[in-house]
């Protein structure tokens, strides 16, 4: 099993319609985030959370809303998606107590609001 | 503020080398990361260097770091088709709460 699970992979939703991303992790790390990776504009960060109970927002949070059900899970909520919003969306995580703060990254949610 | 830039594309020939510059703001950078993503995957670290230093070598891969012009660089010899992706410069930087701010990503195309 990947140590980070997105779902669902790939999801086309109508404009105006709420929609959940989910991800999941295997590594306990506490540090987990949400980016979306627009072409040309590279991972632009979305929310992060260092655990359970701190949420914080990302450069690009309007719009979006977060969760963190437990240390191992972590949703993203688009509450009226509009098309603009169609990206690729990736869940990552992080402990902050290796030296190198490195990234696991799911493998990604491809989002289409049509 | 906190900006990483690179070049969007680059294209060379298989068995050449290839390097991928990167240029970011935050002087007080801790770590430098090099990602890589191929055509349907997440991202996956490739490699990193801590601020203090200035080369690090790992087979094929070559990092630089000049902090004085806050220039980094990836080196790929002999490049491979296996190697075609798109490679992200990334930098973690203590003023952001030990976020990492990622660059656009590099395309490298890779031609017989």
């Amino acid at each position: 099993d990947a140590d980070v699970t997105q779902t669902p992979r790939n999801r086309i939703t109508k404009t105006g319609k709420r929609i959940m991303l989910e991800c999941s992790q295997t590594k306990g790390h506490d540090r987990m985030y949400w980016y979306r990776q627009d072409p040309g504009l590279g991972l632009r960060l979305i929310y992060y959370s260092f655990d359970v109970k701190d949420i914080n927002k990302g450069e690009i949070s309007d719009g979006y809303s977060v969760s963190r059900q437990a240390q191992a899970k972590f949703s993203l909520s688009l509450e009226s998606a509009i098309p603009n919003q169609t990206a690729l969306y990736f869940c990552a995580t992080s402990d902050y107590g290796t030296p190198d703060y490195g990234y696991t990254f799911g493998s990604g949610t491809r989002l289409t609001v049509v | 503020g906190e900006d990483v830039e690179q070049s969007l594309f680059l294209s060379v020939r298989e068995g050449d080398s290839s390097v991928i510059n990167c240029t970011y703001t935050d002087s007080s950078s801790t770590y430098l990361y090099w990602y890589k993503q191929e055509p349907g995957a997440g991202l996956q670290l490739l490699t990193y260097i801590f601020s203090n230093m200035d080369m690090k070598q790992d087979q094929r891969l070559t990092v630089l770091l000049n902090k004085k012009d806050k220039h980094l660089s990836l080196r790929i010899a002999d490049t491979q088709t296996g190697d075609s992706a798109i490679y992200f410069c990334a930098e973690s930087v203590y003023s952001s709460a030990s976020k990492i701010i990622f660059g656009s990503g590099t395309r490298l195309s890779i031609r017989p």
